[in-house]
């Protein structure tokens, strides 16, 4: 199964920075960290992903401890539509290629 | 920006039938994906497909399922004989590449639910 920790639920003040955490402190040399959420039973939606350097696109920036045990996502101007389950996956090489979800943290973004 | 469309969006079935769940993945995409999520449960993998035959699949991917990619742009999903707990939603993705060690992401489409009365 996924070999990731988060929160199981968070809330953020709409139009501030979220940060979402998680641990992955069994994560190997070559597996990368993947950030999805899903918004109320759709279909996962990619955010972004990273191996070792801090990543940024138009919709999230993703930090990456330099021991790679742990990273956090950040929305940096959260709105209402953020409000959504994200999931942290690290990409298990050796299990074939399929993604295993957890239960992700349930994040709230409040008015 | 190009996306995985599934159909139907609600697929309502008697326990007992067969089913057949539509996927047009992304066009250049190679590496195809279902997934279901079972109401107030985790997403979980069921089976990946390329070159036209099955990579990998996990184990509730029984002999009651079966994947196909009948044209070039079509990958359904089928369940020859649904029981009542195959009531979910079921999600198919793609990817350019389907390499663990690839890391390129899977792009999923909005999912079709099932239900079998």
């Amino acid at each position: 199964d996924a070999k990731t920790t988060q929160p199981p639920s968070m809330d953020c003040a709409e139009g501030r920075a979220a940060n979402l955490p998680c641990n992955h402190s069994t994560i190997s040399g070559n597996e990368y960290v993947y950030w999805y959420r899903q918004i109320h039973s759709q279909g996962p939606q990619y955010i972004i992903h990273g191996l070792k350097n801090n990543e940024t696109n138009e919709m999230a920036s993703l930090i990456i401890t330099e021991d790679r045990k742990s990273s956090t996502l950040i929305l940096p101007h959260a709105t209402l539509r953020d409000t959504a389950v994200y999931y942290c996956i690290v990409r298990a090489w050796n299990t074939g290629n399929q993604f295993y979800f957890g239960t992700g943290t349930s994040l709230t973004v409040i008015p | 920006e190009p996306e995985v469309t599934q159909t139907p969006s609600h697929q309502v079935t008697q326990m007992g039938q067969e089913v057949i769940l539509r996927c047009v993945p992304i066009s250049n995409h190679l590496y195809f994906y279902w997934y279901r999520q079972i109401l107030g449960q985790k997403v979980e993998f069921l089976v990946s497909f390329y070159n036209n035959e099955i990579s990998e699949k996990s184990e509730i991917f029984d002999d009651q399922f079966s994947v196909e990619r009948p044209d070039g742009s079509n990958f359904t999903l089928k369940i020859r004989s649904t029981k009542l707990e195959d009531s979910a939603m079921y999600f198919c993705a793609s990817s350019d590449s389907g390499r663990a060690d690839s890391n390129q992401p899977q792009h999923f489409g909005d999912g079709t639910r099932l239900s079998i009365l």
